[in-house]
């Protein structure tokens, strides 16, 4: 079985600062390890992906998240906020099979204080 | 990247009556698709896994006679609430997985809304 720690609900930042959101996972297989944003009543937008490659991986809009194996983490990183990122995060862990369903992390929505 | 379509994105309907909610892959193929619920301010429960030509895998607790899932063709999959009831009022998202390089990637579509009154 699979499953996402995202520690707290909610994050505050103020714009220009830096973005801070935690991942833990749990897998008994090598994971695969997503980060996806949602804005209000939309679907997800994927902000990048490990899938056993590079262990520091970059996504769009400037995110990027370490894989720490050691620490089953996978933290999502971003050095200047902007009003924009303000949104609802999730962590998501799969298996490498083809069509592995997903399981997501509970969330954290991330406010940008001007 | 691979585009899912979801539709309506939003529905309201009577106590009592069905609502088909449609997912399409505009331009690839998907043998599988996925089905969430998300309830406001809480993550995404999948309900169920589609599978093209055969029946869906229901999630532990999920209704399958309320939820009907057909995967008819390789790029539509339909969820139909059936009598629904105020109780699943909420978001609900499919979702398809693709392979990009090494990997593979879920896309999402844009969700539907559904207000039952």
């Amino acid at each position: 079985a699979q499953s996402v720690t995202q520690l707290g609900s909610h994050v505050s930042v103020s714009e220009g600062a830096l973005v801070l959101l935690r991942c833990n996972y749990s897998s008994s297989v090598p994971p695969y390890l997503f980060w996806y944003v949602q804005y209000p009543n939309q679907g997800l937008q994927l902000l990048l992906k490990y899938t056993s490659a590079a262990t520091l991986v970059k996504g769009i809009n400037g995110f990027e998240a370490e894989f720490k194996k050691s620490e089953t983490s996978f933290h999502l990183t971003k050095p200047s906020a902007h009003m924009s990122d303000a949104a609802e995060y999730f962590c998501a862990v799969s298996d490498p099979g083809a069509n592995s369903k997903l399981t997501f992390g509970k969330g954290i929505t991330l406010s940008v204080r001007p | 990247g691979a585009v899912v379509s979801q539709h309506p994105s939003r529905v309201i309907c009577k106590s009592g009556t069905s609502v088909k909610i449609e997912c399409r892959s505009l331009d690839f193929q998907a043998t599988t698709m996925f089905w969430y619920r998300q309830f406001p301010k809480q993550s995404l429960m999948l309900m169920a896994t589609s599978n093209e030509g055969s029946k869906a895998t229901y999630e532990q607790g999920v209704e399958k006679d309320k939820f009907l899932i057909n995967h008819a063709s390789l790029t539509l999959s339909t969820l139909t609430v059936t009598s629904a009831h105020p109780e699943d009022s909420s978001f609900y998202i499919c979702s398809a997985r693709v392979r990009t390089g090494p990997g593979t990637e879920a896309f999402f579509g844009q969700g539907t809304r559904l207000t039952v009154v």
